[in-house]
């Protein structure tokens, strides 16, 4: 069974935080991994895509790792700001081609002013 | 980054009723789209892949016939909920990748659609 465990379930950080999200999966056969952001009742929004044969991406103030062979992705957040406060997905995709993503059940990120 | 558009983002309907969401590529042609239905402090599931020109493929435990799929072209796929019911009501959201562009393989989303049934 695919499966996508994220630790923790929530977190509340004060603004200015560095912090790490959690992302653990079970599936070997990962072709890429992609992190979202999902705000409440909205859409996602794409952070970062790794591919498996990658170790790590990095936009502005985030950086997300992945260690396919221990099966675990990190998504850092560096110099959390209130407006990073919404829910992060980690997700998987098999195989390559056009096919559907798994996902976690999510972070739910609180940045305290 | 590509874009998907999901339409409507609200729908409240009576029970019984129908109601279709709309999903659309704008900027790239999708040959295949994907259907998720996420519940309250749950993860996305997927429900059905939509494929261009021929039948969706369901997953495990959903009704074809509750969740009609049609994917009539290359950048517009519908997901309609017939005679639904309250238990139907959640957050439905459809995906597809630019099998074009450079970011082939980042998957983009809609916006979501977000159905009470009453």
């Amino acid at each position: 069974k695919q499966e996508v465990t994220q630790i923790p379930a929530a977190l509340s950080v004060p603004e200015g935080e560095n912090l790490v999200l959690n992302c653990s999966f079970t599936d070997s056969a990962i072709y890429n991994l992609q992190w979202f952001r999902q705000d409440p009742g909205k859409g996602l929004t794409s952070l970062l895509l790794i591919q498996s044969s990658q170790r790590e991406q990095t936009s502005g103030r985030l950086n997300a790792s992945l260690d396919k062979s221990s099966g675990r992705s990190t998504l850092y957040i560096a110099a959390s700001q209130p407006g990073d406060s919404a829910t992060y997905l980690c997700s998987y995709s098999r195989n390559s081609g056009n096919t559907p993503l798994v996902f976690g059940k999510g972070t739910r990120l609180s940045v305290i002013a | 980054g590509a874009v998907v558009s999901q339409h409507p983002s609200r729908v409240i309907c009576k029970s019984g009723t129908s109601v279709k969401i709309e999903c659309r590529s704008l900027d790239f042609q999708a040959t295949t789209m994907f259907w998720y239905r996420q519940f309250p402090k749950q993860s996305l599931m997927l429900m059905a892949t939509s494929n261009e020109g021929s039948k969706a493929t369901y997953e495990q435990g959903v009704e074809k016939d509750k969740f009609l799929i049609n994917h009539a072209s290359l950048t517009l796929s519908t997901l309609t909920v017939t005679s639904a019911h309250p238990e139907d009501s959640s957050f439905y959201i459809c995906s597809a990748r630019d099998p074009g562009g450079t970011l082939n393989t980042e998957a983009f989303f809609g916006q979501g659609t977000r159905l009470t049934v009453v």
